[in-house]
């Protein structure tokens, strides 16, 4: 069985900071894909990154940085210089990778991420 | 233009009453999802179908079918509502294999008074 852990339900920082949410995952597939997802007050789902579990390069793009470390089983997400428009609950998902034409999405509990001005 | 659409976007309704969600994606992918967003915020998979065929049927009420009538097509039919249905409901859809990241429909605010 597949399971997600986001054990920061909210998380509140002042704009200009730099904050990293968690995620830990457990998996018994040795190839699976590590996803993270925004959603705004809008209420859409955003891709933000996808990860392979053979790929433990880190990645930045911007003001965001991911953290995967297969060893602890984490896949953590920092942004740096928080800013307002950064506000949104954030959720990591995991995907298997066995062949196969649809595989469901796991999701973490997800994290409420405000920004104060 | 729109990738994945859904409508309505808002639905309220009474209990009992049977009401239909439609989704349509126009980026020519092959599998399409239904998931749950319940009141905090979890979500969780329902169905998924992939060239019309049903790949996962997660444990969900039998009230809840999903039909689709073609590969763009994934429209989700709930009879006989109960309180307990009132989610928001998200279509999504991928090409084919886990690798690929799923794009998501802007949503379906269920209430059921």
């Amino acid at each position: 069985a597949q399971k997600v852990t986001q054990a920061q339900t909210e998380i509140s920082v002042v704009e200009k900071e730099d904050v990293t949410l968690d995620c830990v995952y457990e998996t018994r597939d040795t190839t699976y894909y590590l996803f993270w997802y925004k959603q705004p007050p809008s209420g859409e789902l955003v891709f933000l990154i996808r990860r392979n579990s053979f790929d433990e390069q880190n990645e930045i793009s911007g003001r965001y940085s991911w953290n995967f470390q297969k060893s602890t089983s984490s896949f953590n997400f920092t942004i740096t210089a928080s800013q307002v428009v950064d506000s949104a609950v954030y959720f990591c998902a995991l995907s298997k990778g066995s062949s196969g034409s649809a595989r469901q999405l796991t999701f973490g509990s997800g994290t409420q991420l405000t920004v104060l001005p | 233009d729109t990738a994945v659409s859904q409508t309505p976007k808002y639905l309220v309704t009474q209990m009992g009453n049977d009401k239909s969600i439609k989704c349509e994606q126009n980026l020519g992918h092959d599998t399409m999802y239904w998931y749950k967003q319940d009141s905090k915020k979890f979500l969780k998979i329902m169905f998924s179908y992939n060239n019309k065929e049903l790949i996962i049927n997660e444990t969900v009420p039998n009230r809840f079918s999903p039909k689709s009538p073609d590969k763009a097509h994934l429209n989700l039919h709930i009879n006989s509502l109960e309180l307990g249905d009132s989610a928001v409901y998200f279509c999504a859809s991928s090409p084919p294999g886990g690798f690929h990241e799923q794009y998501f429909g802007p949503g379906t605010r269920l209430t059921v008074t």
